[in-house]
């Protein structure tokens, strides 16, 4: 059964902090992993990964993909009260005419001031 | 902005009403999802759309009936719903089918069923 498992499942941490939000996947066909933010509605796109050991960097955020051990970290450094969110991590997979995602259960980050 | 929008933004029904939730997008996709965030479990894909046909529903129960009329519009019509389908409701996009491009999400729609 296809599955992706985020840890920990919530975190509370000072504002400058560093926190590493880990995600984990059994996929078939897998094509990417994709991060999102989600504070109040919708997720936010902040990533996709398709390639092993290549960063990607937006700012304070910055995510990687190993595809050898089926895993990706995101990364945040000098965490922010902003940054409280649920962030989730979804896997896209080929499933017959379009792709599709599953995702992950999240990860609620609280910032404390 | 996200260039998906999706109304109403809150909806509260009987079981024996009949609603429609309706989700556009302006990012000239041709691909369009209905997602379903229950509280502490992860998403669920319910339907997607390419090209304006059918292509998976997930086994989901026949009181959540679809419509897509265009490439840029979506529906999700309920009736005689049950309290525990209430939850979020995520309509997505993407570009092209089948190709692995990123999902863009609407605001959501939160319903609550008495």
């Amino acid at each position: 059964e296809d599955k992706v498992v985020q840890s920990p499942l919530s975190l509370v941490v000072h504002e400058g902090d560093t926190v590493t939000l880990n995600c984990s996947y059994e996929v078939t066909n897998f094509r990417s992993l994709l991060w999102y933010k989600q504070e109040k509605k919708a997720p936010t796109f902040l990533f996709m990964l398709t390639s092993s050991g290549i960063e990607k960097k937006s700012g304070r955020l910055s995510s990687i993909l190993d595809k050898k051990e089926l895993f990706s970290i995101l990364n945040i450094t000098a965490t922010q009260t902003g940054d409280s969110a649920v962030y989730l991590c979804a896997v896209d997979y080929y499933g017959g005419a379009t792709n599709k995602l599953i995702f992950g259960t999240g990860t609620l980050l609280a910032v404390q001031p | 902005e996200t260039g998906v929008t999706q109304t109403p933004r809150h909806l509260v029904m009987g079981m024996t009403n009949k609603k429609s939730l309706k989700c556009e997008q302006h990012l000239g996709h041709n691909a369009m999802y209905w997602y379903k965030q229950s509280a502490k479990k992860p998403l669920e894909l319910m339907f997607v759309y390419s090209l304006e046909e059918r292509v998976e529903n997930n086994s989901v129960p026949s009181r959540f009936s679809p419509e897509c009329p265009n490439s840029s519009h979506l529906f999700l019509h309920l009736h005689t719903l049950q309290p525990e389908d209430s939850a979020l409701y995520l309509c997505a996009s993407s570009q092209r089918p089948g190709t692995g491009d990123t999902q863009y999400f609407g605001p959501g729609t939160r319903l609550t069923v008495l």
